[in-house]
């Protein structure tokens, strides 16, 4: 099936650094991409949606100036955290989606990214 | 998007077939009901789909009665490899189409 591929899959950073995740689509292209968020024993929250070519949508709440997305090609989009805070620290996932024969999507998940910011 | 409302957790024993019943009232007609595995520190995998009456693929069941207002996954003979979070996700499909994840039920299985 299709994969999607997420780099790195840890990273720890200093208060006030930035830090960029990057989300591939490896043997599919995905016009349109989708981050997600996860705090420890909660569900994923969906942050923004990185449309290929053009600005990406963000949900209520979600600070765009603080989270930077890019989708600069049809198999690659990039999450930055700008001015990390311990706050930020999370499990960050990327999916895309492809069609299913018939009817029907399928989304495939990266493997996440876990943040902590010290 | 249709709100889902799953049980929080599930316990069950090696061997056994778990039902996993989500309620999803406000499915609309284009809705397809889909169902993800997460492990812990990993992205959710996906498990089937479905939009009416019943759906199995080589990992499980997916029974959706007649007014689609709920849906149950079946898993057969789990094992302790079973032991997860299961998202029920209803909303229509497209590759462009966002996904929001309710609570989500976690399952543990003893041995």
């Amino acid at each position: 099936g299709a994969v999607v591929s997420q780099h790195p899959s840890w990273v720890i950073c200093k208060s006030g650094t930035s830090v960029k995740i990057e989300c591939r689509s490896l043997d599919f292209q995905a016009t349109t991409m989708f981050w997600y968020r996860q705090f420890p024993k909660q569900s994923l929250m969906l942050m923004a949606t990185s449309n290929e070519g053009s600005k990406a949508t963000y949900e209520q709440g979600v600070e765009k100036d603080k989270f930077l997305i890019n989708h600069a090609s049809l198999t690659l989009s990039t999450l930055t955290v700008t001015s990390a805070h311990p706050e930020d620290s999370s499990f960050y996932i990327c999916s895309a989606h492809t069609l299913l024969q018939g009817a029907g999507t399928e989304a495939f998940f990266g493997q996440g990214t876990r943040l902590t910011v010290v | 998007l249709a709100k889902t409302t799953q049980p929080i957790s599930m316990d069950s024993y090696e061997g056994q077939e778990v039902n996993i019943t989500c309620s999803h009232n406000n499915i609309a007609t284009n809705d397809y009901i889909t169902w993800y595995q997460q492990f812990p520190s990993q992205g959710p995998r996906f498990i089937i789909q479905g939009y009416k009456t019943k759906v199995t693929n080589e990992v499980a069941s997916l029974f959706i009665p007649a007014d689609r207002k709920s849906s149950t996954l079946s898993l057969p003979r789990v094992s302790l490899s079973d032991t997860a979070v299961y998202y029920c996700l209803v909303g229509p499909t497209s590759n462009t189409g966002k996904l929001i994840f309710g609570q989500g039920t976690t399952l543990q299985v003893k041995p």
